[in-house]
C-alpha cells in the first residue's frame, strides 16, 4: 500500500524559512521514472502545484516560486523535503505531496498525502 | 495563478449528466495529456482520470474524460449525492517546464 504523509509547523512568521516533509512507503523514489510533487491550496482557492523531484535527482520548479523552493530527497529514509523561503501570509495553505511517475502529465498524481496546513502569522 | 480556464461552477440533479471544460494552450493540453482529480474539502486529492480517458482502478465509470486539441472535459453521468466536490484539470506545460491546474469546478448536486 502507498502512502504519503507531510509534516512541519502548523505556524511560521512572516519572512522566516518553511520546511516540509513527506515521508512515504509503499513505494521507492530510486525506481525509474518515479517522482513525488508538492502542491498546495490556499483557503478558498484552486490546487497550485510547486514543485518535483524524479528518482535520478531531477528536480523543477513552479516559475512563480522558483526562486524561493528547494526539493530535495533522502532516498534511504523514504523522505522527499519542501524548503520555501521568505514567508508571507499569503503562502498560508495546506501543502500536499503527491506521487507521479512517468515524465510530463504522465499518468496524473495517483496518490496524494492528507496534507498539512500552515498558517503565516506574526 | 491558474492557465487552465475551467467554469466556476456547475451542477445538475441527482441522475443528470454534467459535463466540466477545460480549456488550455498548445504548451500544456495542446502537447500533453490531461489529468481530472476530484476534491473534497478537508481531504486528499484523487486522482480520477488519467491520459485524458483513463480510469484508475476504482473509479466508477460514470467518470469519463476527453481532449479535443487544447480543451479538455470530464462528463459525470448519473450524478449522485457524493459527486458534489471541486473538479481540477491539470497538465504538464512545456513553456513552464511544470504541471498546471486548472481554476477548478465545484459541482453541485441539486
Amino acid at each position: 500500500q502507498v502512502t504519503l504523509r507531510e509534516s512541519g509547523p502548523a505556524l511560521v512568521k512572516p519572512t522566516q524559512t518553511l520546511t516540509l516533509t513527506c515521508t512515504f512507503s509503499g513505494f521507492s523514489l530510486s525506481t525509474s521514472s518515479m517522482c513525488v510533487n508538492w502542491v498546495r491550496q490556499p483557503p478558498g482557492k484552486a490546487l497550485e502545484w510547486l514543485a518535483l523531484i524524479y528518482w535520478d535527482d531531477d528536480k523543477y520548479y513552479s516559475t512563480s516560486l522558483k526562486t524561493r523552493l528547494t526539493i530535495s530527497k533522502d532516498t534511504s529514509k523514504n523522505q522527499v523535503v519542501l524548503t520555501m523561503t521568505n514567508m508571507d501570509p499569503v503562502d498560508t495553505a495546506t501543502y500536499y505531496c503527491a506521487r507521479s511517475y512517468s515524465g510530463g502529465s504522465g499518468y496524473g498524481m495517483d496518490v496524494w498525502g492528507q496534507g498539512t496546513t500552515v498558517t503565516v502569522s506574526s | 495563478q491558474s492557465v487552465l480556464t475551467q467554469p466556476p461552477s456547475a451542477s445538475g440533479t441527482p441522475g443528470q449528466r454534467v459535463t466540466i471544460s477545460c480549456s488550455g494552450s498548445s504548451s500544456n493540453i495542446g502537447s500533453d495529456t490531461v489529468n481530472w482529480y476530484q476534491h473534497l474539502p478537508g481531504t486528499a486529492p484523487k486522482l480520477l482520470i488519467y491520459r485524458n480517458h483513463q480510469r484508475p482502478s476504482g473509479v466508477p465509470d460514470r467518470f469519463s474524460g476527453s481532449k479535443s486539441g487544447t480543451s479538455a472535459s470530464l462528463a459525470i453521468s448519473g450524478l449522485q449525492s457524493e459527486d458534489e466536490a471541486d473538479y481540477y484539470c491539470a497538465a504538464w506545460d512545456d513553456s513552464l517546464n511544470g504541471h498546471v491546474f486548472g481554476t477548478g469546478t465545484k459541482v453541485t448536486v441539486l
